[in-house]
Parts: structure tokens; C-alpha cells; sequence
């Protein structure tokens, strides 16, 4: 897991409140992508991001924003949440989303979000 | 478009039995076949893919997975459980023009002692 790594572990918010979840991988590779996980259901792909271009918008609430600065890091902002938004929030990372679908995702340990 | 199936929520073996967790897909073309594991609080870990070649896959921690094109199957197996592996196994499956990895339910495996 040291591969790809996400800070903080475990976040408590308001639905007022305005925060951020940041991801870093260290394998120098240049695709990530955030993901939402909720118990008892599929992983969702949220965002994906290609040499630093956002690549994928899977139809997610304005009220998250990703940012990817550089192809190491990736940012996900979130402000006005809901309790409905309450998940495990998942980065990873692949060598390069478009070479074709041999490539495998590497994930980090995961935010776990709680809105209250 | 591509979907994964794993039938069953919940496996339970003993300790040192085989254990099997079953994954039936669809994808359009040659399907790119992955298996990951969750331990809790924890984020998903790569175990082992299937790309092409010999449909007998070997991966980590002993495990190994078997496709079977004829009847679209990516199960995931290994010939005697210990307790550690314990965790949420999740199937996935990519076409050959496709980034997005589409992901099964997950099933948790528990082997008791």
C-alpha cells in the first residue's frame, strides 16, 4: 500500500463544511482516478485523470471537485456533502488509462468518510 | 457495455480446505480479467489478471484463478485456505478499448479455524 497513499484515513464533516482528500502515488504513473465504495455495492469510478487531464466525469455532484496538479497527485474537494455521501473514497493509480485494458490499478488504503 | 457477477455474498470454508469464490463477466471482445482483495479498513490489493495465454493464472499469496471462455468464468481459487485470507474478494473486468474497470459486488470470504 505504501505505493499509493491517502490522507487523512477517516474524516468527519459537517454538511456545511468544506474539505479536501488528497492522494500521492509513488509508482510514476500517469492515470489516476478516484473511486467511491458503499457497502453492499459495486465500486463506482467517479473521476479519472490522464497525463493531468481529466479524461472521465462519471455523472458526480457538483458538490466534489477533483483537482490533479501534477500526475503524482490527486485531489478531491468536497463541500455542502450530504449524510448520503458517507463512503469509504478510494484513489489509484495506472501506468496510462489509454494504452488499452491490460493495465492494472493500484489502489491506495482509502479515505472513510463520515457526513454528518 | 461490461459487468461483473459474483454470485454469492458469502463463502465460508475451514481452515486448510480448497476455496473457490466464483466470477461469471460480460464484456464486448477479449476481456482483461483482474481479482483484488480487501482487508478491513484497508483498500482494494491486486492479486493476479488474466491478459491472454494459458487460462490458468497464478497470483499472490497462493492464489491462482482459471478462465473459461466458453462459460465467461474468472473464478478465483486456492487449494487450502488459511485465516488470514479472510477478506472481501472483488472480480473486475475491462474490455480491450476500455480504461474503465468494472467491478462485481465482492464476496466475503471468512475461513474459521
Amino acid at each position: 500500500e505504501t505505493g499509493v497513499t491517502q490522507t487523512p484515513r477517516h474524516l468527519v464533516m459537517g454538511m456545511t463544511n468544506k474539505k479536501s482528500l488528497k492522494c500521492e502515488q509513488h509508482l510514476g504513473h500517469n492515470a489516476m482516478y478516484w473511486y467511491k465504495q458503499s457497502a453492499k455495492k459495486p465500486l463506482e469510478l467517479m473521476f479519472v485523470y490522464n497525463f493531468k487531464e481529466q479524461t472521465e466525469n462519471n455523472s458526480v455532484p457538483s458538490r466534489f471537485s477533483p483537482e490533479c496538479p501534477n500526475s503524482s497527485h490527486l485531489f478531491l474537494h468536497l463541500h455542502t456533502l450530504q449524510p448520503e455521501d458517507s463512503a469509504l473514497y478510494l484513489c489509484a493509480s495506472s501506468q496510462d488509462s489509454a494504452s488499452g485494458g491490460e493495465e492494472t490499478q493500484y489502489f491506495g488504503p482509502g479515505t472513510r468518510l463520515l457526513v454528518l | 457495455a461490461q459487468s461483473v457477477a459474483q454470485p454469492e455474498d458469502q463463502v465460508n470454508v475451514a481452515e486448510g480446505n480448497p476455496l473457490t469464490v466464483k466470477c461469471t463477466y460480460s464484456v464486448s471482445g477479449n476481456p482483461y480479467l483482474f481479482w483484488y482483495v480487501q482487508y478491513p479498513n484497508r483498500g482494494l490489493q491486486f492479486l493476479l489478471k488474466y491478459i491472454t495465454g494459458d487460462n490458468l493464472v497464478k497470483g499472490s499469496y497462493g492464489f491462482e484463478a482459471e478462465f473459461n471462455k466458453s462459460q465467461t468464468s474468472f473464478h478465483l481459487k486456492k487449494p487450502s485456505a488459511l485465516v488470514s485470507d479472510s477478506a472481501l474478494y472483488f472480480c473486475a473486468v475491462r474490455g480491450n478499448n476500455d480504461y474503465k474497470l468494472s467491478f462485481g459486488a465482492g464476496t466475503t470470504v471468512t475461513v474459521r479455524a
